[in-house]
């Protein structure tokens, strides 16, 4: 069974910290990672995509890949009332077979 | 234009109905999902579909038929509505066969009565 772990939070962060979302995976074989951001009543957005070892930065998140611990995160610098929703970590698992897999989600909220 | 558009947004139902959703990309894209998101808003792949070919068909009742008529369509048809049913139902479309950069439809809510 291909999984995705993320902790459920809630996640609680006061205006301006940095939140961390973590993320771990069950095969070894995926290539393809992607963080989506969701706010309530509302469709996934993708922010983040990163596919090799190591760290990538857009705007204030940065995600972070580390195949051979099965682990990804997603770093919030500068984090805003408006960053408050669930983020959801999603998996490739199927290479050519498309089979994008989401974890469960963390629910943050940054406090002003 | 709504790049990936469902219909309808909310649908309300009785037990043992017939229902279509309905989802349209313009977008381009050649592959289409359809995602069931249940109440603690765990979002599960139920099918994918590459040019019109069914890729994945994960564990889901035979009551859930997806049909895709042409590239930027995908419906999803579902027989014998059961009150388990209720749940946002999310249409995406991805550039490639691989899930990058999937774009989601605005969802429909399904409630069975």
């Amino acid at each position: 069974q291909k999984e995705v772990e993320q902790n459920s939070g809630p996640l609680s962060v006061p205006e301006g910290a940095i939140a961390s979302l973590n993320c771990t995976y069950s095969d070894r074989g995926s290539q393809s990672f992607f963080w989506y951001r969701q706010y309530s009543g509302k469709s996934p957005e993708l922010i983040m995509s990163i596919y090799s070892n190591g760290d990538k930065e857009d705007g204030r998140f940065t995600a972070q890949l580390n195949k051979a611990s099965q682990y990804v995160s997603l770093l919030i610098r500068d984090s805003q009332p408006s960053d408050s929703a669930t983020y959801l970590c999603a998996v490739n698992y199927g290479g050519s077979q498309g089979n994008l897999i989401f974890g469960k989600g963390t629910k943050l909220s940054v406090k002003p | 234009d709504t790049a990936v558009s469902q219909t309808p947004k909310y649908l309300v139902t009785q037990m043992g109905n017939d229902k279509s959703i309905k989802c349209e990309q313009n977008l381009g894209h050649d592959t289409m999902y359809w995602y069931k998101q249940d109440s603690k808003k765990f979002l599960k792949i139920m099918f994918s579909y590459n040019n019109k070919e069914l890729i994945i068909n994960e564990t889901v009742p035979n009551r859930f038929s997806p049909k895709s008529p042409d590239k930027a369509h995908l419906n999803l048809h579902i027989n014998s509505l059961e009150l388990g049913d209720s749940a946002v139902y999310f249409c995406a479309s991805s550039p490639t066969i691989s899930g990058e950069d999937a774009f989601f439809g605005q969802g429909t809510r399904l409630t069975v009565v």
